[in-house]
Order: structure tokens, then sequence, then C-alpha cells
């Protein structure tokens, strides 16, 4: 089963506008991590935010945790047409081996 | 290597068959993750190495999948008399530890049941 919910499924932007993902989980975490997936590849490693932190930066990735909404967001600034791919958020549980990960957000980038 | 190497990258069995996956992860990485990803959806966890111990196989659909890794390197995802329900894309990730840094996955294998 998995454990987050990406909202939205799937977003549209433009090259240039700022990309919102939101991410909500069930269980109390460890950490919570972002992964990006190009088409047909391997997923990437973005970013990872633990549980004693608010707010991360990375780049053009911001990302924000709020632990007592259980819930997360990942902020992609100034976007580009090469950002367009899917995005998921996973989370590992305190007792927990490995990451459980949500169903994904897919982004297009238009130029 | 420098990064977690899958193969084969892509494989069609008839259903019935048995096939074997197999996952290089970096050398070094102590744990090793094997997910299941169905079409749109998220990865789903299978099972989970720490070294050449398998401490982790809650999310093995079935007994017809095994997985290996005994010399605490390389590891072979193995399903026996496949089933049309096991086309999915079968990924491999490493990590120097359960999760606290990130993993790195490979590319992954395409599985088609026919």
């Amino acid at each position: 089963s998995q454990q987050g919910e990406e909202d939205p499924q799937a977003l549209s932007i433009q090259e240039g506008e700022n990309a919102t993902m939101n991410c909500s989980y069930k269980t109390s975490i460890n950490n919570l991590q972002w992964y990006r997936q190009n088409s047909g590849r391997g997923l990437v490693h973005l970013i990872l935010i633990r549980s004693n932190e608010r707010e991360k930066h990375s780049g053009r990735l911001r990302v924000t945790l709020d632990t007592s909404k259980k819930s997360s967001s990942l902020l992609i600034t100034a976007s580009r047409a090469a950002d367009t791919a899917s995005y998921f958020c996973a989370t590992l549980s305190n007792s927990g081996y490995a990451l459980n990960f949500g169903k994904g957000t897919s982004l297009l980038v238009t130029p | 290597g420098a990064g977690v190497s899958q193969s084969p990258r892509y494989k069609v069995a008839k259903r019935g068959q048995d096939v074997a996956l197999r996952c290089d992860p970096i050398s070094g990485h102590v744990s090793l993750f094997w997910y299941q990803q169905a079409l749109g959806q998220g990865p789903e966890f299978l099972t989970y190495f720490q070294n050449e111990a398998q401490l982790d196989k809650s999310g093995l659909p079935s007994d017809r999948f095994f997985a290996e890794r005994p010399e605490g390197s390389v590891s072979t995802l193995k399903i026996q008399r496949t089933q049309q329900e096991d086309s999915a894309v079968y990924l491999c990730a490493s990590s120097w530890d359960r999760g606290d840094y990130g993993y790195t996955f490979g590319s992954g294998t395409r599985l088609t049941v026919v």
C-alpha cells in the first residue's frame, strides 16, 4: 500500500512559471524525500527533509514540511521544459526499513 | 560502478515462464531495495537487504517471488511461473543506509508477460 498521496495528479504550466506539488502522508515519519522520474527512467533523488525541519532549499527547489498536518510541498521556481517529469514524495517511518512512495504528480512544462 | 545497473532493460516472458532480474548496486552500499512500479503508479516496496541479509520481504506479492543477495553486492529477483499481473517495471535501489540519505535507483527492468 502507498503511504503518500500527491496533489495534483497532473500539472501543466509554461516555462518560467512556478510549480507547486503537495504530498500528504498517514503515519509519523523519520524523513520525507522527493524524487523525479523522467519517462522510462529510474527515480532521481532531489531533496530530503527531516521530521524536525520545516523548510529546505536546493537550487530552484523549495520543500516545506508540516508534521502536524502530515503534509509537504515541493516548489519548483522558474520552471524549464527539462523539468517535465513525474515527481514523487516518499516517507521513511521511524520503524520502517524502506521508503514508501506516493502515486506521483505528472508535471508538464511547455516552452 | 558509478550508478546502479539493472539487466535486462526489457524482458518479455510467456505466461508460466520463470524470469531472473539482476541488480548491480553502487559498490559499498549496504542497503539494497527492490520495488515494483505499475504503469502510472508510484513504486511499491518488495524487499530489503542489508548486506546479504534479507531483513524485510513483506512486499513480495506471492511465494512465486524470490530475491537473493548472497555476497552482499549483486542481487537477483526471481519470479517463477510468471502471470500477466506481474507485468511492471522492477526497480532496484541502493543506499549507504536504510534511507537517511536517499536512494540511488537503477533504470529498471520492464517486464511484460504475454
